[in-house]
């Protein structure tokens, strides 16, 4: 199957820093790739879609000027948090939808974020 | 509203058979999905469904019947490596995935 890496697997912040996230698709175009947040027990929730070029698409209640989305290629997106608090402190996975295989999503192996 | 429902926990014995089932009602259907997620770990693609009918894949079988928003994900052979949370997810009209909850699997020997 396809894949998408994630960069870096955890990090550790001091509150108010900002941590940016990498998403890649490594053999695949992502024409469209996915932000989710999973909280210990829960399922996914999708922050915002991010298409190819063009703005992303929040969910609602995720504040977009908190959560900076980039997708300037298409094979890399970038989920920047800024000013992290401790609530921010999350499993944060990026999935990427193969522009040819149009319906199966691919996820990333998720970014483990602890803000102090 | 759209809704996805699943049980919240099952448990089997290895070398068993369990059926997860999946329930769905949704502004329209354009396939589904199940995933598999161990803890602390991303999910992983099982299986993807649009026709209705039984698809195999080894020890893993999907079934879909879109009359009836129904789908159940079928583990043969169980193994102790099978213990996951199994995620279903539906595309909907607008090719939005609307997520299950999860159905969290324990194997026991």
């Amino acid at each position: 199957g396809a894949v998408v890496s994630q960069h870096p697997s955890r990090v550790i912040c001091k509150s108010g820093t900002s941590v940016k996230i990498e998403c890649r698709s490594l053999d695949f175009q992502a024409t469209t790739m996915f932000w989710y947040r999973q909280f210990p027990k829960q399922s996914l929730m999708l922050m915002a879609t991010s298409n190819e070029g063009s703005k992303a698409t929040y969910e609602q209640g995720v504040e977009k000027d908190k959560f900076l989305i980039n997708h300037a290629s298409l094979t890399l997106s970038t989920l920047t948090v800024t000013s992290a608090h401790p609530e921010d402190s999350s499993f944060y996975i990026c999935s990427a939808r193969d522009g040819q295989s149009a319906e199966t999503q691919y996820f990333g192996p998720g970014t483990r974020l602890l803000v102090l | 509203g759209q809704n996805i429902d699943q049980p919240t926990e099952m448990t089997a014995t290895e070398g068993a058979i369990v059926q997860i089932n999946c329930t769905y009602q949704t502004s329209g259907f354009n396939g589904l999905f199940w995933y598999q997620q161990h803890a602390g770990e991303a999910p992983t693609f099982l299986s993807y469904n649009v026709l209705d009918g039984l698809e195999e894949k080894g020890r893993f079988s999907s079934f879909l019947s879109r009359s009836k928003g129904y789908s159940y994900l079928l583990l043969k052979e169980l193994q102790m490596k099978d213990s996951a949370s199994y995620l279903c997810a539906v595309t909907d009209s607008n090719y939005q995935l609307i997520w299950g909850a999860g159905t969290k699997l324990i194997i026991k020997p």
